[in-house]
């Protein structure tokens, strides 16, 4: 079945630095690649989204990429700020089906 | 205010008594989706649907069962919960299908001793 796997599992970076999170899938007919932010006793919240037509998506500080050749995608957090530290989620659409990967848990040290 | 609600927020039960969750959205959404999150497992899906009466398998059915019989609402049956489904679950909607921005509930902590 879809699979998606999430790298790395922990990520600390100092305040300023950029963090990539990457995530590699199996459904190659997946077309919908969205990325959720969860804080510490929140909620998933979406943060950005990719459709299979497009390569790249930005949303200032924060932007993803998508490779369908290869089937990965990764989110890129540029200037990070101690808000950011959160647990992030990447997903794919699988026939109807959201599979989410095993999050990432992001640390901001300031 | 948009919102998906759910209830009860926490909730404790023994083994094999039966109860229902409850899960609804004031957006008109058509999909309603089940998770639920366990550490190092992320968001695993329960059960999803695409509008009334549509309902499939997520990636972890086993032991839930769950209706749409009214739009708005989307309840999770646990027939004869068990202890391994001790965990967080959320609720959540969205517009048409699983390809748009999925709303949320709160989450309901649910603990089986």
């Amino acid at each position: 079945g879809e699979n998606v796997e999430q790298h790395p599992s922990t990520l600390s970076v100092q305040e300023g630095d950029s963090a990539v999170i990457k995530c590699t899938y199996s459904d190659s007919a997946s077309n919908y690649f969205p990325w959720y932010k969860q804080e510490l006793g929140k909620r998933p919240q979406l943060i950005i989204d990719i459709r299979s037509n497009v390569g790249e998506k930005k949303d200032q500080r924060i932007a993803v990429t998508l490779n369908k050749t290869a089937k990965h995608f990764s989110l890129h957090i540029t200037e990070t700020q101690p808000e950011d530290s959160a647990v992030y989620f990447c997903a794919i659409l699988g026939g109807g089906k959201l599979i989410f990967g095993q999050g990432t848990e992001l640390s901001v040290k300031p | 205010e948009a919102q998906v609600t759910q209830n009860p927020r926490y909730l404790i039960t023994v083994t094999g008594k039966k109860l229902t969750v409850t899960c609804s959205q004031n957006m008109n959404h058509e999909y309603m989706s089940w998770y639920r999150q366990d550490p190092g497992l992320g968001l695993r899906q329960i059960y999803y649907s695409m509008n009334v009466e549509v309902t499939d398998k997520g990636d972890v059915p086993e032991g839930y069962k769950v209706s749409r019989k009214e739009k708005r609402n989307f309840p999770l049956i646990l027939e004869s919960p068990s202890p391994n489904q001790t965990s967080l679950y959320f609720c959540a909607s969205s517009r048409w299908t699983g390809g748009y921005e999925q709303y949320f509930g709160p989450g309901t902590r649910f603990t089986v001793t």
